[in-house]
């Protein structure tokens, strides 16, 4: 079975940091790129990063460049996400999903998705 | 880069057709046929049903298509059926540094 199965996420201060992971089964992780997608509370979703197959092409949405880093163990069939810096506004449930090819901006379009992890980030 | 544009909500009876609009620029939506679109039902993560602007994944209804007008991408639910009420969103490929961007998302109401 095709799955995606995110942990890492809870409660944290703001200011700290947390990391989250995703792991795959039931396909060829190495054959794909890999994004992290969030929805905050009652809110749409809003892409935040995306990782070629091979890792060689890394893409960041502005609201957390320079604070969120993405990477992959293919190895370990892992996606990860190191969340740094964190804010309020960084409150939200945060999804793995499979890019339907190898590259991060190849298609666009994410045909399996994880349940989500969701972080919350309040003092 | 801002979200996408689409209507906050679309209705229609079962059995009628319904059109979701997602406008964007020529940085995203007109310049390329990367739009994608997915169903998203309340608690769950959303599923794709339009990738490529036009194109189906296997196990999608053909009720569902999509098309593309300058910078508009449009998704048109045909044969509307109770199942079907659910947030709809769009997604494009952008040219800014942000990589993807999505729509502000549909509620679809069947009366």
């Amino acid at each position: 079975e095709v799955q995606l199965v995110e942990s890492g996420g809870g409660l944290v201060q703001p200011g700290r940091s947390l990391r989250l992971s995703c792991a795959a089964s039931g396909f060829t992780f190495d054959d794909y790129a890999m994004h992290w997608v969030r929805q905050a509370p009652g809110k749409g979703l809003e892409w935040v990063s995306g990782i070629s197959w091979n890792s060689g092409s890394i893409g960041y949405a502005d609201s957390v460049k320079g604070r969120f880093t993405i990477s992959r163990d293919n190895a370990k069939n892992s996606l990860y996400l190191q969340m740094n810096s964190l804010r309020a506004e960084d409150t939200a449930l945060y999804y793995c999903a499979k890019d339907m090819g190898a590259a991060v901006a190849a298609t666009g379009a994410f045909d399996i998705w994880g349940q989500g992890t969701m972080v919350t980030v309040s003092s | 880069q801002s979200a996408l544009t689409q209507p906050a909500s679309v209705s229609g009876s079962p059995g009628q057709s319904i059109t979701i609009s997602c406008t964007g620029t020529s940085s995203d939506v007109g310049g390329y046929n990367y739009v994608s679109w997915y169903q998203q039902h309340p608690g769950k993560a959303p599923k794709l049903m339009i990738y490529d602007v036009s194109n189906r994944p296997s196990g999608v209804s053909n009720r569902f298509s999509g098309s593309k007008s300058g910078n508009t991408a449009s998704l048109t639910i045909s044969g509307l059926q109770a199942e079907d009420e659910a947030d709809y969103y769009c997604s494009s490929y952008t040219s800014s540094s942000t990589l993807e961007v999505f729509g502000t998302g549909t509620k679809v109401t069947v009366l």
